[in-house]
């Protein structure tokens, strides 16, 4: 089983959509949750941070369940400039100390149109 | 603003050769990072650091070497490149490594080797 786990997509949504997506990781005792952002042939941007049960910022809402080892991210009003591969990502925890290193989901393709 | 710099940005190399990828940071960050990115994969770990004169391997080191001379600098070589470490190399830096930390990403080295 994969560390961090994402439904690859695409996820192919008209502009206004609300379009969700899903995460689970496999440690848990992981203890800090991201959503990176990463367009075509760029590098991964921070989207979001989620350290307790959720987050929201404008149009986006994360939500963690540390119950089921699952994390969301949330759409809201899909602009065209959403279009771009949203990668889940998991601060691990061994033995207390992680030393900041992250597991990445393989990510999931996101396209808005018109 | 330059943040994480990653040089070069594109090369071909033959099976057999020999380069050094260079990532440098002008954040003061304590911790730096590198990652490969292949097709249907998350990044993968390579290696890291966590303060000047320190390595450590990661998720994937094999073929790889790395060194930190200089806190503002992350070096990571390949000695005898194979095809199988054609990819996209991403460099990224933290302030710390605790469950809070963000990393920050260069913009990529694609890598291709023949």
């Amino acid at each position: 089983r994969k560390e961090v786990e994402q439904d690859p997509g695409p996820f192919n949504v008209p502009e206004g959509a609300t379009v969700a997506f899903n995460c689970t990781y496999s440690n848990s005792a992981s203890q800090s949750f991201f959503w990176y952002r990463q367009d075509c042939r760029k590098e991964p941007k921070l989207l979001m941070s989620v350290y307790s049960s959720g987050n929201e910022d404008g149009r986006f809402t994360a939500q963690l369940n540390r119950a089921s080892q699952y994390i969301s991210l949330l759409i809201r009003d899909s602009k065209l400039s959403d279009s771009a591969t949203y990668l889940c990502v998991v601060n691990r925890a061994v033995g207390g100390t992680s030393y900041g290193k992250l597991t990445f989901g393989q990510g999931t393709i996101l396209t808005v149109h018109p | 603003n330059a943040g994480v710099t990653q040089t070069p940005k594109f090369r071909v190399l033959k099976t057999g050769q020999s380069m050094t990828l260079l990532c440098a940071q002008d954040m003061n960050h304590e911790y730096m990072y590198w990652y490969r990115q292949d097709p249907g994969m998350g990044l993968r770990l390579i290696h890291y650091s966590v303060g000047e004169g320190t390595t450590a391997k990661g998720e994937v080191p094999d073929g790889y070497n790395v060194s930190r001379l200089k806190k503002q600098n992350f070096l990571l070589g390949l000695e005898s490149a194979a095809p199988s470490q054609t990819s996209v190399y991403f460099c990224a830096s933290s302030y710390s490594g605790g469950p809070k930390n963000i990393q920050y990403f260069g913009a990529g080295t694609r890598l291709s080797v023949l």
